[in-house]
Order: structure tokens, then sequence, then C-alpha cells
């Protein structure tokens, strides 16, 4: 079974710029959560999507943006790119359905450079 | 409001040691919690996790952690440290019902040495 899968692994941006991150998801698996890991402020929730519905936010800006489409397949974007928004952008998929806390498997991340 | 405290920055054991890796977390409700492992460049997974069953939970690789809820502690521990568990750990707290968002803790760097 292919794990989570996210593109690009690496890109660079300049300040001003967007940015559109893609995650797919374990087959079968309908929750996508999004992390931001910097070595400032660690491991921070961005937004978790069951269904094509967001069910949950973290305390991130506007500028921070995702999505989920029918085949579980989520984006993300981050829009007028700031040089704090460099980091380890992280997605996690699992099986568990509403009112259920399971495990989560995580892709090995998209590395964003802000210049 | 929940929340999770890593007591150790850094903790470096040799390798054939025990390793200790401390956790503390704070939650108005029964919590369900989580030991992850970020290898250098790779994403996070899942050693063990806690969900209101047996108090002494054991994961993979050797690792298991006892809930205690008169302490509020999930220290994570192995009997033997082997080269290969030197990474990043994380404890990880949420609340139990409909919620995804994992609070995460600050993490532990562990550094096995030879």
């Amino acid at each position: 079974k292919a794990g989570v899968t996210q593109t690009p692994r690496y890109l660079i941006k300049t300040r001003g710029q967007q940015v559109t991150l893609s995650c797919s998801p374990i087959s079968g698996h309908r929750s996508v959560s999004w992390y931001q890991q910097t070595p400032g402020q660690g491991l921070q929730f961005l937004f978790e999507y069951f269904s094509e519905t967001q069910r949950n936010k973290g305390n991130f800006p506007g500028r921070f943006s995702g999505r989920q489409f029918s085949n579980s397949r989520s984006e993300m974007n981050v829009s007028t790119l700031e040089l704090g928004d460099s980091a380890l952008y992280l997605c996690a998929s699992s099986s568990a359905g509403t009112g259920v806390v399971g495990e989560l498997f995580f892709g090995e991340g998209s590395r964003l450079t802000v210049l | 409001a929940q929340s999770v405290t890593q007591l150790d920055s850094h903790v470096s054991v040799s390798e054939g040691t025990p390793v200790l890796l401390r956790c503390n977390y704070s939650s108005s409700y029964s919590p369900s919690l989580f030991w992850y492992v970020q290898h250098p460049n790779k994403g996070l997974q899942l050693l063990l996790k806690y969900t209101s069953a047996a108090t002494l939970v054991k994961g993979i690789n050797g690792f298991e952690a006892e809930f205690k809820k008169s302490e509020t502690s999930f220290h994570l521990t192995k009997p033997s440290a082997h080269m290969s568990d030197a990474a990043e750990y994380f404890c990880v707290v949420t609340q139990g019902g409909s919620s995804y968002k994992l609070i995460f803790g600050s993490g532990t760097r562990l550094l096995v040495r030879p």
C-alpha cells in the first residue's frame, strides 16, 4: 500500500508569491490534515479535511487555505508569501471517521523556502 | 485546553543503555496520547498510542509508555537503545471525540552514542 505522497518535496519562492502544495493520502483514507513545522514554533496544526469539508482549523492567517477533492487528495495554498512561511509542511492522512481519533500517517513533507 | 510539555529538549544515551523521554500533559478531558518519531528529513511515524485502554502501552521497535493519570505523565521508555533510535521524538495529546487537532510537544532529540 502506497504511503502519503507530498509534492513537491522542495521549493523556493520569493516574498509576495503564492504556493500550492499537494498531498495524496493513503488509499481509502478520507481525513487529511496539514501541519507546519519550523525550528522556532515546532509543529503546528493548520487544518483538517474530511470528505471535502474542513472540520478543524488552526490559528493561522487567512493567507493559508486548503481544499480536498472527491478522491481525498488535498491541496494547501499560501498566498502573499512571507519570510516566516519558510517551513516544512507536513500532510497526514487517517482512516478514522467522524468521532474517532485515529492514527495519523505522515508524508515526508514539502520544504518551502521563501527568499 | 490541552497542552503537552516535553521536559528535555535533548537526551544522550550510550548504545545498549535504557532510554527515558519525559512528557507531561494537561487536558480537561480524558486524553488520547501519542508518541511520534521523526528521523532526519522524514515525516513522522507513530510509535504508540494511549486511548483509555491499558495504561502500559507497547509500541514499535521495543518502545513503551505508561499513562499515569495521577502524575499527568506519559513517559516513553526503551530498555536498550540502538543507534537507529537516534531521532526526534514528539509527545502528542488530542481531545477525544471529533477533534483531530494534534497538539505536539516541542520535541526531544535523542542522541545515541556508540
